[in-house]
């Protein structure tokens, strides 16, 4: 799976936008754009994930640039809920081998969202 | 509702004891998945499993053990040759072809006294 580079940390203002940059330059043509988060001591949470489009759900919005070397992940209006780390993989999808594939997190992005 | 369900959520052991933590599923899930977090760190893959009665290791395998006997369940086994066992374990599945993402659990976390 291709590797990403993500900020160590971001700070955010309550009701703003977040935007969480993600870098993955060596992508394959069938690997997919994952988001999770992790609240403090919790489990990881799925966010959104695309392929080349950009990509919206009630959580977020994920925007992949046209030659998918890089994307961004954005909170519309940001809470002090959404306080976590926010990690980028990359994944090759499981109909492309037929079984279920990896997940491989790197350390991700501490989003502090602020009063 | 279905989910996964990881058990303890704290667990304390003696060093040099084996330790088995619960990974029980009810979402149909064909996959699943063990990782350790360590503080401050991101989530490595200890074991993996596509089906039943099949699993494969991960970047951390030595000193763990794992059993696939029925799809709902997946137990991990921390055994004395596991050097450093106190950390975040953490349960996940997913269907086996597709695109969806990972379902994970709450998380057990392991500290040997």
């Amino acid at each position: 799976d291709a590797k990403t580079t993500q900020p160590p940390s971001m700070d955010c203002a309550e009701g703003r936008a977040a935007n969480l940059p993600c870098n993955h330059s060596t992508i394959s043509g069938n690997e997919y754009v994952y988001w999770y988060r992790q609240i403090h001591s919790q489990g990881p949470q799925y966010i959104i994930h695309g392929l080349k489009n950009n990509e919206t759900n009630e959580m977020a919005s994920l925007i992949i640039t046209e030659d998918r070397k890089s994307s961004t992940l954005i909170l519309p209006h940001a809470t002090l809920r959404d306080t976590a780390v926010y990690y980028c993989i990359v994944r090759v999808a499981g109909w492309y081998t037929g079984t279920a594939s990896k997940l491989t997190f790197g350390t991700g992005t501490r989003l502090q969202v602020t009063l | 509702d279905g989910g996964i369900t990881q058990s303890p959520k704290y667990l304390f052991r003696k060093e040099g004891q084996n330790v088995t933590l619960s990974c029980e599923q009810n979402l149909n899930h064909d996959a699943m998945y063990w990782y350790r977090q360590d503080p401050g760190q991101g989530l490595r893959l200890i074991y993996y499993s596509q089906i039943v009665n099949d699993f494969q290791k991960g970047d951390i395998a030595e000193g763990y053990s794992v059993s696939r006997e029925k799809k709902e369940s997946f137990p991990l086994t921390v055994t004395s040759a596991q050097k450093n066992p106190t950390a975040f374990y953490l349960c996940a599945s997913s269907i086996s072809q597709g695109t969806s993402g990972y379902t994970f659990g709450s998380g057990t976390r392991l500290t040997v006294v």
